[in-house]
């Protein structure tokens, strides 16, 4: 069985700049969770979506974050503008339903200078 | 707010037993999770208990869940140079109604 996939791996951007995360999840899985783990914490949770719904993005800064999930497959998270405070690896995880064990991609490394 | 509270770094010698503590405070946790991280690697679940548990054990992994004191502890028996990484616990529930939350994890460094 695939993992859950993550583009890009890495990515470098100047502060202000947009930026854009993709995550494909692991095939039938209905929920998709994108994380920011900032360095030297654990993750946090960002959004949450079940299908194509969004079941909570309460910590999701929608200011400058927005993220979908079209057809309730692929997801993409998008920073824009960037700020030097959101360096951090973006973690995106699914489970096959609202509960029950989450598997995490390997991640994307986003640094803002 | 809910919150997961981990020390920051353990050093045993390879083949002794490592101990690593958590704390949490969100008394409706259904479910208490350990995850471990690798360098430049995503999460990997190791194990799980459920709140109405005191104990399970997988191979060389024994997790002890204390309700009433909200302390979670997960022991590795003959600790390898392997197992050195980053350990995450968290807490979630069976409803899905949040999302798990972490604690910022514990650095285990097994030292040959």
């Amino acid at each position: 069985e695939a993992g859950v996939a993550q583009s890009p791996r890495y990515k470098i951007i100047e502060k202000r700049q947009s930026v854009a995360f993709w995550c494909n999840p692991i095939s039938g899985h209905a929920t998709l969770y994108w994380y920011q783990q900032i360095l030297g914490q654990g993750p946090k949770l960002l959004i949450q979506f079940q299908n194509n719904g969004v079941v909570d993005d309460s910590q999701l800064p929608k200011d400058r974050f927005s993220a979908e999930r079209l057809k309730g497959v692929d997801s993409t998270l998008k920073i824009q503008p960037a700020k030097l405070e959101d360096s951090a690896v973006y973690l995106c995880a699914s489970s096959p339903g609202l509960v029950g064990e989450q598997f995490f991609g390997p991640g994307t490394r986003l640094t803002v200078l | 707010g809910e919150d997961v509270e981990q020390s920051l770094f353990l050093s045993v010698r390879e083949g002794d037993s490592s101990v690593i503590n958590c704390t949490y405070t969100d008394s409706s946790s259904t479910y208490l999770y350990w995850y471990k991280q690798e360098p430049g690697a995503g999460l990997q679940l190791l194990t799980y208990i459920f709140s109405n548990m005191d104990m399970k054990q997988d191979q060389r992994l024994t997790v002890l869940l204390n309700k009433k004191d909200k302390h979670l502890s997960l022991r590795i028996a003959d600790t390898q140079t392997g197992d050195s990484a980053i350990y995450f616990c968290a807490d979630g529930m069976d409803t899905g109604r949040r999302a798990l939350t972490f604690g910022s994890g514990t650095r285990l460094q097994v030292q040959p």
